[in-house]
């Protein structure tokens, strides 16, 4: 699986967009970008994933460059509930739930 | 309902003895993963299966056992407990192919080794 690389930390503010990069510069033509979270020692939670598109859910938005070597979470309007860690994580969608490699991931902190 | 269900949710063990966590799932996955999680770092693959009676080992697997007699669950053993299995373990599960192929957690077992 191709590796990822986060930001360790960032401050949003409530109501405000966040926006969270994500950069595989190695990743494989059929490898999807998956995005989870974890919510204060949870289990982590899927928020979204993607091959090459844009995609939209309830949750969030991923925006994936052209070149696919980069990709951006957008959470459009964050609330205090957003505080999380975000993973970002790179894998061929056949066995995408499977064997998942955890980075550092970025910790996310919305602010009043 | 239920999705990924962990027993127990905590558990303190003493250095030596051995315990089972349960991990049971109500989805039909056929793929299901341990990790385990210590303070402040990512999760870490302990021992996967993608399907009954099929598992192989992840990135830590020393000191757990698993094995996959049925769908639906998918046990790990501790063998002779150790400090440095003090740690949150989770448990999760997803399908191979199709329109959903996120994995699913469950809560967690946070385990203590004294």
């Amino acid at each position: 699986d191709a590796k990822t690389t986060q930001p360790p930390s960032m401050d949003c503010a409530e109501g405000r967009a966040a926006n969270l990069p994500c950069n595989h510069s190695t990743i494989s033509g059929n490898e999807y970008v998956y995005w989870y979270r974890q919510i204060h020692s949870q289990g982590p939670q899927y928020i979204i994933h993607g091959l090459k598109n844009n995609e939209t859910n309830e949750m969030a938005s991923l925006i994936i460059t052209e070149d696919r070597k980069s990709s951006t979470l957008i959470l459009p309007h964050a609330t205090l509930r957003d505080t999380a860690v975000y993973y970002c994580i790179v894998r061929v969608e056949g066995a995408a739930g499977n064997k998942l490699t955890f980075g550092g991931g970025t910790r996310v902190l919305v602010k009043p | 309902n239920a999705g990924v269900t962990q027993t127990p949710k905590f558990q303190v063990l003493k250095t030596g003895q051995s315990m089972t966590l349960q991990c049971a799932q109500d989805m039909n996955h056929e793929y299901m993963s341990w990790y385990r999680q210590d303070p402040g770092m990512g999760l870490r693959l302990i021992h996967y299966s993608v399907g009954a009676g099929i598992t192989d080992q992840g990135e830590v697997p020393n000191g757990y056992n698993v094995s996959r007699s049925t769908t639906e669950d998918f046990p790990l053993r501790l063998l002779s407990a150790a400090p440095s299995q003090t740690s949150v373990y989770f448990c999760a599960s997803s399908s191979p192919g199709g329109v959903n192929t996120e994995a699913f957690f469950g809560q967690g077992t946070r385990l203590t080794v004294v």
